[in-house]
């Protein structure tokens, strides 16, 4: 079945290190795939998108993703934490009519 | 700048009784969903609508049933509320049904006591 997998239920991080969020896949071909955030009692904001082409996708808030075929993945990054980071993560992947969540990562920022 | 608006954002429910929630989206998007979310679940896809007058059931449509009423508005009813339908709800709405990134409201959380 076509799928995402977040491996990492929570993730702590101290303030100003930086951040990398596991996400892998299982579609064929060529996969479209998101990361969304959600702060605490809001609805999800899409932080970047892989369609195609460049395997390094830059979003918003500081974020990037590198798509990984070799291992099917599709890793978030952010090289310096801010305490506004803190929220929960979600990964989706385009399931041929619509998104399909992977279970998502809470992260947690240390001061 | 609405985006996509529901309501309403809390509601408390016994078992048996019916409700509808609403979503209305102000973006001229063709395509709109409805997903729960339940801790450690992800969200998950009840139904969806690809465009004005179609709706389609998604991974977890029993017990619900929806209506597009417009291209703006998308509603998901309760018939009879279960406990097992408490979660939050999240309406979401993309240009056109494809790869497109989605725009969500910020929810609705119902209890079912």
């Amino acid at each position: 079945a076509q799928s995402v997998t977040q491996p990492d239920i929570h993730i702590t991080v101290s303030e100003g290190a930086s951040l990398e969020l596991r996400c892998n896949y299982s579609y064929g071909a060529t996969p479209y795939l998101f990361w969304y955030v959600q702060s605490p009692g809001q609805g999800l904001q899409l932080l970047l998108k892989y369609f195609s082409g460049d395997t390094l996708v830059q979003g918003i808030k500081g974020f990037e993703a590198e798509f990984k075929r070799s291992q099917s993945s599709f890793n978030l990054r952010k090289p310096s934490v801010h305490w506004s980071d803190a929220a929960e993560y979600f990964c989706a992947g385009y399931s041929g009519y619509a998104l399909n969540f992977g279970k998502g990562t809470s992260l947690l920022v240390t001061p | 700048n609405a985006g996509v608006t529901q309501t309403p954002k809390f509601q408390v429910l016994k078992t048996g009784q019916s409700m509808t929630l609403q979503c209305a989206q102000d973006m001229n998007h063709n395509s709109m969903y409805w997903y729960r979310q339940d801790p450690g679940m992800g969200l998950r896809l009840i139904y969806y609508s690809a465009s004005e007058g179609t709706t389609d059931k998604g991974e977890v449509p029993n017990g619900y049933n929806v209506s597009r009423l417009n291209k703006r508005e998308f509603s998901l009813r309760l018939e009879s509320a279960a406990p097992s339908q408490t979660s939050v709800y999240f309406c979401a709405s993309s240009e056109e049904a494809g790869p497109y990134g989605y725009t969500f409201g910020s929810g609705t959380r119902l209890t079912v006591v």
